[in-house]
């Protein structure tokens, strides 16, 4: 099946930084998706982005659907962020639409 | 977007035991998922539930340990059979695409304990 590989698979932030998580794939998807699951365990969808960029508060993502990469941006991060943020991808030609999902981006934002 | 409730929302259960674990949808859907996640890992899809018929299985989950029903277009059933400690992880049901996009969404899980 695809490989979805996500990094760094840590990240210590101060609040107010800055961060860039980044999501490569290994074949054409027609779906990727950004999720956040908080320290209960939930997953919130951020971003359906198969390709372009797309905005929301303070977080914003982008798909280069060419190249096989998704990045996504935390700004001015609060304590908030904190949580497991998560690629994940549906290839093109799946009849199924199961999601393939990466090992996932540890995120830790101090005070 | 759709409401996704799952039930229990958490257990702590004797190995040798079954659990279900109930997942339902506040509108009909086409695809629904049965996930799991593992202490410290990420979600591995176990089987898509089909309406009407048998579940499809991932490989290394079988009917017999992981079996599922699906009644109806809303809602669908996972029992976790005869547990283990190894069987400790968050459930999640998914379900999607709907209606207008492609975009899948999950329930809140449940947190499972196997002692």
């Amino acid at each position: 099946g695809i490989q979805v590989e996500q990094s760094p698979p840590d990240l210590i932030l101060q609040e107010g930084a800055n961060s860039t998580l980044r999501c490569n794939f290994s074949d054409s998807v027609n779906n990727l998706q950004w999720f956040h699951q908080n320290p209960w365990g939930q997953l919130i969808n951020l971003f359906y982005i198969p390709s372009g960029t797309k905005q929301n508060g303070r977080l914003s993502a982008t798909t280069v659907a060419t190249e096989r990469y998704s990045l996504l941006y935390i700004s001015s991060s609060q304590t908030t962020d904190s949580g497991v943020y998560f690629c994940a991808v549906v290839t093109r030609g799946s009849t199924l639409g199961r999601l393939y999902f990466g090992r996932g981006t540890q995120l830790t934002v101090w005070p | 977007s759709a409401v996704i409730s799952q039930k229990p929302s958490r257990d702590i259960c004797q190995r040798g035991t079954s659990l279900t674990i109930q997942c339902q949808v506040d509108s009909q859907v086409t695809m629904m998922f049965w996930y799991r996640q593992q202490p410290g890992q990420s979600l591995t899809l176990i089987a898509t539930a089909n309406q009407g018929s048998e579940a499809t299985y991932e490989s290394g989950f079988v009917i017999d340990k992981f079996p599922i029903s699906r009644p109806n277009l809303t809602f669908s059933t996972l029992t976790v059979s005869n547990m283990s400690p190894e069987d400790s992880s968050i459930y999640l049901c998914s379900v999607g695409p709907l209606a207008g996009g492609n975009e899948q969404f999950f329930g809140p899980g449940t947190r499972l304990t196997v002692l």
